[in-house]
């Protein structure tokens, strides 16, 4: 079964400032991954998704991911956060048709 | 986006009763669903695979007597939480697929459902 990892679970930055969330996943075979992001007291959305082609996705509020397979990376970047982003960002890895969680990155953003 | 409905979003039991979860599609035809388990600061955990017309596939580690899954239609899946015990508070969250010609399988998630056993 795959895993995912994520690193620094807590994040806290200031307004303008850039961010990258790590993201390793360790399954040998074809995978589909996604960003998700759960704002305070709302449901999981998706941000964006990457299924094959250009290993550079663009998803939605500024927000791409590069998919990287040499290391089994898929890591989440934004070059000027604002203070909106607050929330928790998942990262996810389907493989054998088998979703898996990162356990998350809470990132809190000063104004 | 399709939109995944679940109720209710709190509930409170006595220890020794039974709680039943509803996970809907409102706008999309789900033949699977899946629900997850969420213990604070910790990831979502698949418990099950829920399948339109069949059995759920339950998760290594999962108890498929105590958690209860029923799949009895294409915008319908809940999850039934027997003689609940304490250690089985948590966030409930499912989530289904929509396979419709504009996706690409894309998961949309219901909004979760606390769960407070005392």
């Amino acid at each position: 079964a795959q895993s995912v990892s994520q690193h620094n679970h807590h994040v806290i930055l200031s307004e303008a400032a850039s961010l990258e969330l790590g993201c390793n996943y360790s399954y040998g075979g074809t995978v589909n991954l996604f960003w998700y992001v759960q704002y305070p007291g709302q449901h999981l959305q998706l941000l964006l998704k990457y299924f094959s082609g250009d290993p550079l996705v663009k998803g939605i509020k500024g927000f791409e991911a590069e998919f990287i397979k040499s290391k089994f990376s898929f890591n989440l970047r934004k070059p000027s956060v604002q203070w909106s982003d607050t929330a928790e960002y998942f990262c996810a890895v389907n493989g054998n048709n088998r979703l898996a969680f990162g356990k998350g990155n809470q990132v809190v953003v000063i104004p | 986006g399709a939109v995944v409905s679940q109720h209710p979003s709190w509930v409170i039991c006595k220890s020794g009763t039974s709680v039943k979860i509803e996970c809907r599609s409102l706008d999309f035809q789900a033949t699977t669903m899946f629900w997850y388990r969420q213990f604070p600061k910790q990831s979502l955990m698949l418990m099950a695979t829920s399948n339109e017309g069949s059995k759920a596939t339950y998760e290594q580690g999962v108890e498929k007597d105590k958690f209860l899954i029923n799949h009895a239609s294409l915008t319908l899946s809940t999850l039934t939480v027997t003689s609940a015990h304490p250690e089985d508070s948590s966030f409930y969250i499912c989530s289904a697929r929509d396979m419709g010609p504009q996706r690409t399988g894309e998961l949309f998630f219901g909004e979760g459902s606390r769960l407070t056993v005392l």
